[in-house]
């Protein structure tokens, strides 16, 4: 049972355009959500979180939105540069025993900034 | 940096030997995870600790375990290693609300 779904496994979107990428979770006890960017042979690095309270959060070109009834959401990268070129993963979790915030993640997307 | 390294980067072994990868982080920060990554399934949780000598499941805990003797250090074994846990591994941290990773481990188990 996949929890956190990316059903993109791919995108591809321009230079200085926008990426938008969505994730769906089934879990409504899941209440703070992530993403990830990863590129190969490296380690996922921390993009931007959001909790449940808020239904969205921006840091610079990145900003998470956040639809609780919908249990959907998604990154607006704006705008896309090469650089983004990596997987994304979004990931959730929710209250967990001693307090160590047991990560769910989705599979992945592929973005790739085309010049 | 999270001041995280794992050791080894790289190790090939044959099915029914024991492996031991480790993590060790230099910022004494209380929870550390260990994840394997394999395609179609993006990240999942095998073992977590949140304290010296505290650890318990996560997601795909069977045919792991691990200790955790002091607060650097974050250990995990295979102790008889089959095919099915060739995979990337990686090592947690939490901090600031948010974990990070450290650069991973790439096992291929023969």
């Amino acid at each position: 049972d996949q929890q956190v779904k990316q059903n993109s496994p791919s995108l591809s979107v321009q230079e200085g355009r926008i990426s938008i990428l969505n994730c769906d979770y089934t879990n409504s006890m899941f209440d703070y959500f992530l993403w990830y960017k990863k590129y190969p042979a490296e380690g996922p690095t921390f993009l931007i979180s959001i909790s449940s309270i808020k239904d969205k959060n921006e840091d610079g070109r990145f900003t998470v939105f956040l639809n609780k009834s919908a249990k959907h959401l998604s990154l607006h990268i704006v705008p896309s540069q090469p650089g983004d070129s990596a997987v994304y993963f979004c990931a959730a979790s929710g209250l967990s025993i001693q307090g160590a915030q047991k990560l769910v993640f989705g599979q992945g997307t592929r973005l790739t900034i085309n010049p | 940096d999270a001041g995280i390294t794992q050791s080894p980067r790289h190790k090939v072994t044959e099915t029914g030997t024991p492996v031991t990868l480790r993590c060790h982080q230099t910022e004494n920060h209380r929870y550390m995870y260990w994840y394997r990554q394999d395609p179609g399934h993006g990240l999942r949780l095998i073992h977590y600790s949140y304290g010296v000598k505290d650890t318990d499941k996560g997601e795909v805990s069977d045919g792991y375990s691990v200790s955790r003797s002091k607060t650097e250090d974050f250990l995990l074994t295979l102790e008889s290693a089959t095919s099915s846990q060739t995979s990337v591994y990686f090592c947690a941290i939490r901090a600031s609300g948010e974990q990070f990773f450290g650069p991973g481990t790439r096992l291929t188990v023969l």
